[in-house]
This record gives structure tokens, C-alpha cells and sequence, in this order.
């Protein structure tokens, strides 16, 4: 019930194009759903995060899509680029544990 | 610049040799982890310290050992690597022990035991 189910484990997308990352949950206490990026020789870095008081969540070309009903949460890059090649991981989270539980991450690369 | 900073970034070593990644930050966090990461599992914490001499167990501590004796210093130990250790190491800190922060990560340490 605390996993974190992450797919596709990677994706081709051409440039340009849109690139989607899902994420489905169990544990219902989860309140807090941050995504990840992670660029070659780098440690991860938080990139956008959603609560479930709301449905999406949008920073310039980042978007995260959530469905509290499927417990599934998304993450959807418009106009992908090339400089967006990277592993791309989700989480969620409680208030009251301040344990992150990580999907597997998935290897996103976008062609020219 | 505010920073995690992992030494060293690529370490080879051979099986039973005690070792130790240094792990330092300079934002004044309270919040410490540390991470491993394996193809296809992510990222399984290994230990956290929510601030001096409070530390815990994560997801997967057997073999690895940690302390927190100052603020900005966490660093992790090995005191009989093997080759299952072999992995590529982060650690993370946060302003709080709550997660809404963010963590900050480091550059990572790539640790090989043969």
C-alpha cells in the first residue's frame, strides 16, 4: 500500500511533441505528490508538486494531471525539447510522515 | 551557492574495506537522507537524521551505518562493503523534516565493490 507505481519505465518522444509520465498510488493518505528530474551525473531535483485539493497543476511547460477518485497523478511536458531528456521520477507523501516514497523513474528522451 | 556536496563522486573499492562518503550541506538544514539508486527500484532511502544525534533507519540500512554530530554533516559509513553495495549514492537534505520543501540533492557518489 506504500508503493508508487510508475510508467512507462522509459519513452522516445519527438521534439516538439508531448511527453507523459504516469503515476498511480494506493495508500489514500497520501497528500502531497512532488515529480523529480534527474539529468546524466546529477542528483534529482524537485520540479513541480500537487496537493489533492486540486486537479492540475501547471508551471510553464509542466503540467500535473490528478485524479483523487484513480489515485493516479500524471506529469505531461508540452512542446517537449531535447534539454528535457532526463529520468523523471514521482513521490508521494504525508503531512505527518515526512517519508517520500519514490517511483521507480522513468528514462525520458526526446529526439531532434 | 546553497549545496549538497558528496565526496567522492566515483569510488572503487574492494570487498570488506571500510569506507566512508562524506555528505555536506550548507543551508542550515535540519533534514538529512541518504538515498541508493539501482535500475529499475528508484530511489530506497537508507538512513535520515531529522537533526543532530537523531538518525533512523530507511527502507534498506542493512550494512550501512551513519551519524549526525554536526548540523551539516551526515556522513555515510560502510564498514564491510560488498558487491551488492555496488550502487550509485545520493544524499539529500530538506529545510524541515516535512516534505513540502523539496529536498536539495547532491551530485551523487558512485560506489563499485569488486
Amino acid at each position: 500500500q506504500q508503493q508508487v507505481k510508475q510508467s512507462p519505465q522509459s519513452l522516445i518522444v519527438q521534439k516538439g511533441g508531448i511527453s507523459i509520465i504516469n503515476c498511480a498510488y494506493e495508500n489514500t493518505a497520501f497528500d502531497y505528490f512532488p515529480w523529480y528530474q534527474q539529468f546524466p551525473g546529477k542528483g534529482p531535483a524537485l520540479l513541480i508538486a500537487i496537493r489533492p485539493d486540486v486537479s492540475e497543476k501547471k508551471e510553464g511547460r509542466f503540467t500535473i494531471s490528478f485524479n483523487k477518485s484513480a489515485k493516479q497523478f500524471s506529469l505531461h511536458i508540452m512542446d517537449s525539447q531535447p534539454g528535457d531528456s532526463a529520468t523523471y521520477f514521482c513521490a508521494a507523501s504525508m503531512d505527518s510522515n515526512y517519508q517520500l516514497i519514490w517511483g521507480a523513474g522513468t528514462k525520458l528522451i526526446i529526439k531532434p | 551557492e546553497a549545496q549538497v556536496t558528496q565526496n567522492p563522486r566515483y569510488l572503487i573499492t574492494v570487498t570488506g574495506k571500510k569506507l566512508t562518503v562524506t555528505c555536506s550541506q550548507n543551508m542550515n538544514h535540519e533534514y538529512m537522507s541518504w538515498y541508493r539508486q539501482d535500475p529499475g527500484l528508484g530511489l530506497r532511502q537508507i538512513y535520515y537524521s531529522m537533526n543532530v544525534e537523531v538518525t533512523d533507519k530507511g527502507d534498506v540500512p542493512e550494512g550501512y551505518k551513519v551519524s549526525r554530530k554536526e548540523k551539516r554533516n551526515f556522513p555515510l559509513i560502510l564498514e564491510s562493503p560488498s558487491p551488492n553495495q555496488t550502487s550509485l549514492y545520493f544524499c539529500a537534505s530538506s529545510l524541515t523534516q516535512g516534505v513540502n520543501y523539496g529536498y536539495t540533492f547532491g551530485s551523487g557518489t558512485r560506489l563499485t565493490v569488486v
